[in-house]
């Protein structure tokens, strides 16, 4: 069957830094994406790996593994407006992004 | 660039009484549109994908006469929830893709849907 495992919900302190892992087991592999949801509001793309190694891009960096089917998005010098849902997605086969239930972020001050 | 457009972005309507909720994409040719359901603290569940010109494809257990899905154009997709009920009540989230050498989807606004 196809999965994807991330922790339900991290705290970390504003300034400092966290990393959010993803599992992922689908049928077939066209790359894994990180989207941020904060709520009550739709999700917003933040990265897209589909070769192994980390892409970084300002305070945020996704890295990708696919021998291991494991990816994690860091997130540097956190902020209060960083506090919301981090989504792992991998999109199959076909073309159709399975998604994990979500790891909510608590930033403390 | 990629904007996707929802609307409405709330609606409140009663028991058994349609609901139409329109998802466009602004600056590109959608060929995909993906419709999604969330509830609350849930992550996203599909319900069902549809390209411009054809018949939808509904994920298992999504009722394809009572959420009526409508592609009639490369930029306009609407999904139709028949028959409201309160268990109709969610947050719904309209995504296009196709933008060429993209496999992202890139996700309208949501809409919040009351059922009283």
């Amino acid at each position: 069957g196809q999965n994807i495992d991330q922790p339900t919900e991290m705290t970390a302190t504003e300034g400092a830094i966290v990393q959010i892992n993803c599992t992922y087991q689908t049928s077939g592999f066209n790359g894994l994406f990180w989207y941020q949801q904060h709520a009550g509001e739709a999700p917003t793309f933040l990265s897209y790996n589909v070769l192994d190694g980390l892409e970084e891009k300002g305070r945020f960096s996704s890295f990708l593994s696919r021998s291991k089917g494991y990816s994690y998005l860091l997130l540097k010098e956190l902020q209060m407006k960083d506090s919301a849902s981090y989504l792992c997605a991998s999109l199959d086969s076909n073309y159709q992004l399975i998604w994990g239930a979500g790891t909510k972020l608590i930033i403390k001050p | 660039g990629a904007v996707v457009s929802q609307h409405p972005s709330r609606v409140i309507c009663k028991s058994g009484t349609s609901v139409k909720i329109e998802c466009r994409s602004l600056d590109f040719q959608a060929t995909t549109m993906f419709w999604y359901r969330q509830f609350p603290k849930k992550s996203l569940m599909l319900m069902a994908t549809s390209n411009e010109g054809s018949k939808a494809t509904y994920e298992q257990g999504v009722e394809k006469d009572k959420f009526l899905i409508n592609h009639a154009s490369l930029t306009l997709s609407t999904l139709t929830v028949t028959s409201a009920h309160p268990e109709d009540s969610s947050f719904y989230i309209c995504s296009a893709g196709g933008l060429a050498g993209h496999n992202e989807q890139y996700f309208g606004p949501g809409t919040r849907l009351t059922v009283t």
